[in-house]
């Protein structure tokens, strides 16, 4: 079954304390976006990646990483995470670009206290 | 600058009632719009399409460049069909398999 799957669904932690959320697809997809979704904000992408070892930033990247190691893999990184990065975010991928549609995970939704 | 703009937080109807989310894009270029749906709890699926002139479940989108909008339709809703409904936009060139989201509409389609 194609899909896009995300580790961990849910996770409580505190301030600094570094967290990786990994994010996994099993179509050859080229393209791996992560999203933040905030109330009244809709989804705003973070980074993106057009292949192995080639990311950029999205338009929030700030307190953000991510490295693309293996064309399946796409993780989240969060150095020093702070509560304003308290929020539900998802991992998408897509063949040949942003013409085809996104296949998203399930979300991964993060309490920084 | 690229944006789209869903100009409703909250759209609620009763079933059976015609249902319209607004979706109005800025963009230079020929865009590729979507809609997608995401139901309580669950993923973001996509729902249509511009470019496939299709109708999921009852709903159509068209395209209309004058007025740089991308509606989602359905002449008569469904309580199943209470959702977050987010309209976005690709650029046609320069693939970054970015996405840009609206702010997204809850519809609720009441009994």
């Amino acid at each position: 079954e194609a899909q896009v799957t995300q580790n961990p669904r849910y996770l409580i932690t505190v301030t600094g304390k570094k967290l990786t959320v990994t994010c996994s697809q099993n179509m050859n997809h080229e393209y791996m976006s992560w999203y933040r979704q905030d109330p009244g904000l809709g989804l705003r992408q973070i980074y993106y990646s057009m292949n192995v070892e080639v990311t950029d930033k999205g338009d929030v990247p700030e307190g953000y990483k991510v490295s693309r190691k293996e064309k399946r893999n796409f993780p989240l990184i969060l150095e020093s995470p702070s509560p304003n990065q308290t929020s539900l975010y998802f991992c998408a991928s897509t063949a040949t670009g942003g013409r085809q549609p996104q296949h998203f995970g399930d979300g991964t939704r993060l309490s920084i206290l | 600058a690229q944006r789209v703009t869903q100009p409703e937080k909250l759209l609620s109807v009763f079933k059976g009632a015609p249902v319209e989310l607004k979706c109005n894009y800025s963009y230079s270029g020929s865009p590729e719009l979507f809609w997608y749906v995401q139901y309580s709890r669950q993923r973001l699926q996509l729902l249509l399409r511009h470019i496939s002139r299709e109708s999921i479940k009852g709903f159509t989108a068209d395209l209309n460049k004058g007025e740089t909008s991308f509606h989602l339709k359905k002449p008569f809703a469904q309580e199943e069909d209470s959702a977050m409904y987010y309209c976005a936009l690709s650029r046609s060139s320069g693939n970054t398999g970015k996405l840009i989201f609206g702010q997204g509409t809850t519809l609720q389609v009441k009994p």
